[in-house]
């Protein structure tokens, strides 16, 4: 049974540019949870997906946004890219009443 | 406001010794309270989930306390070795959401 996979692993954008980050979560999960981890810091939460729908949202800009698919796969794309944006990007899925959220191994965000 | 607090500090014991993290947070009511491990480079994993009418959750190695009245939790690892070395993170979830709030993280260094 595959867990949370990410893609891409690794990824270098110029200031200005635009990305988007994809997920797949553990087989049986429908909800998705992205979080942003600046170096030597916690997590920190961005939005959450469930139904397709964006149902929590943290205290980010209006350039991160996200979409989730029927078969429960997440994107996160975030625009006009600045150097601060530069982090571990990483997903988590959970299924139903919320407990133990399973994550996936990130993806290194580099804005040069 | 309201914050998570971890020793911000790294943590370094010999092995063998018991490791003693501590998670202290304000204006929450959470409930419940989860760690997780971290290695450099990849994603947190999931270790033990403690309610809020639990006082202490054992796994192998592991316990965890919960104090609601002192809004504090203190995560133990005994008889530690030098692969417990890692990263360990707190999260408290924001009211049934599904949202999770973490710490900043301990480093633990288990030395030989």
């Amino acid at each position: 049974d595959a867990g949370v996979t990410q893609s891409p692993t690794h990824l270098i954008k110029t200031r200005g540019q635009q990305v988007t980050l994809r997920c797949s979560p553990k087989s049986g999960h429908d909800t998705v949870s992205w979080y942003q981890q600046a170096l030597g810091q916690g997590p920190q939460f961005i939005f959450q997906y469930y139904e397709e729908e964006e149902r929590q949202r943290g205290n980010f800009p209006d350039r991160f946004s996200g979409h989730q698919f029927p078969n429960y796969s997440s994107e996160l794309n975030v625009n006009a890219l600045l150097l601060g944006d530069s982090a571990l990007y990483l997903c988590a899925s959970h299924e139903g009443p919320v407990y133990e959220q399973y994550f996936g191994p990130g993806t290194r965000l580099t804005v040069t | 406001s309201q914050k998570i607090e971890q020793n911000s500090e790294a943590l370094n014991i010999q092995e063998g010794k018991t490791a003693t993290l501590t998670c202290n947070y304000t204006n929450y009511s959470p409930a419940y309270l989860q760690w997780y491990r971290q290695d450099p480079g990849r994603g947190p994993v999931f270790l033990l989930l403690i309610r809020e009418n639990e006082k202490e959750k054992r796994k192998e190695r592991l316990k965890v306390t919960f104090d609601t009245t002192l809004k504090q939790s203190l995560f133990h690892i005994t008889a530690s070795q030098p692969a417990d070395s890692a990263t360990y993170l707190c999260a408290l979830e924001s009211s049934n959401t599904g949202k999770l709030i973490f710490g900043q993280g301990t480093t633990l260094q288990v030395k030989p």
